[in-house]
């Protein structure tokens, strides 16, 4: 249990509608990440925050949008999806924001788009 | 732009060979993280090099970071049914005016018993 938790774990939902994916951090992490995960595909960075404020932005799409609260939990905001955007969301925590920090990853959200 | 690149994307091997994947970058890394993730499972932190020319071995695991700090390699002597997973090599790449881990494309490892 790597003490990050993700909710939820799967959702089904159809093209054009908007999603919440959330997030809460190891316990003691200040920094969280987002990456998404396509059927055959690596781990891809979309953003991460440290104690609530943007830090890092990856390959994160418009549509896409994130923010970290007081208490450290995380959401990912996914509006106008696409079939496209159907993969594995991974987040993940580390104790600082630099970047030789191991990461923590969550179980996960499996988003599947109708 | 700055790229981690790893191979083999596939490799199958029997129970008890060895096995190695190989991770590549373009620019010289200030570190190079190792991760595991088992079919289903989540992205779990094997290791961090940083010191040019290290070597960790973990029981039949041995990572070991270039001369140059720009590629590195997971060796696993014997493999057992266990191994089964995705090895991930991460190094840091600049993004804007932060750096963040990019993840290499993964080497997914099968083991046949």
């Amino acid at each position: 249990d790597s003490g990050v938790t993700q909710t939820p774990k799967h959702l089904i939902t159809a093209t054009g509608q908007r999603v919440t994916l959330r997030c809460s951090p190891r316990s003691g992490d200040l920094s969280v990440y987002w990456y998404q995960q396509s059927l055959d595909q690596g781990l891809q960075f979309l953003i991460q925050y440290y104690n609530g404020e943007e830090r890092a932005k990856g390959n994160i799409l418009e549509r896409f949008s994130a923010q970290q609260f007081p208490d450290l939990h995380s959401e990912l905001n996914l509006s106008s999806l696409e079939l496209g955007d159907s993969a594995l969301y991974f987040c993940a925590s580390s104790l600082h924001w630099t970047d030789n920090q191991p990461q923590h990853f969550g179980d996960g959200t499996r988003l599947s788009i109708l | 732009g700055q790229q981690v690149m790893q191979i083999p994307q596939y490799q199958h091997v029997q129970e008890g060979e060895d096995f190695t994947t190989y991770c590549n970058s373009s620019t010289t890394l200030s570190n190079i993280q190792w991760y595991k993730q088992r079919p289903g499972g989540h992205p779990v932190f094997l290791i961090q090099l940083v010191k040019s020319g290290e070597v960790k071995k973990q029981k039949r695991l041995t990572f070991q970071f270039g001369e140059a700090k720009k590629n590195s390699s997971l060796h696993i002597t014997a493999t057992q049914t266990t191994d089964v997973g995705t090895y991930f090599c991460a190094g840091p790449t600049a993004r804007g005016s932060a750096r963040q881990l990019t993840f290499g494309s993964g080497t997914q490892l099968t083991v046949l018993p």
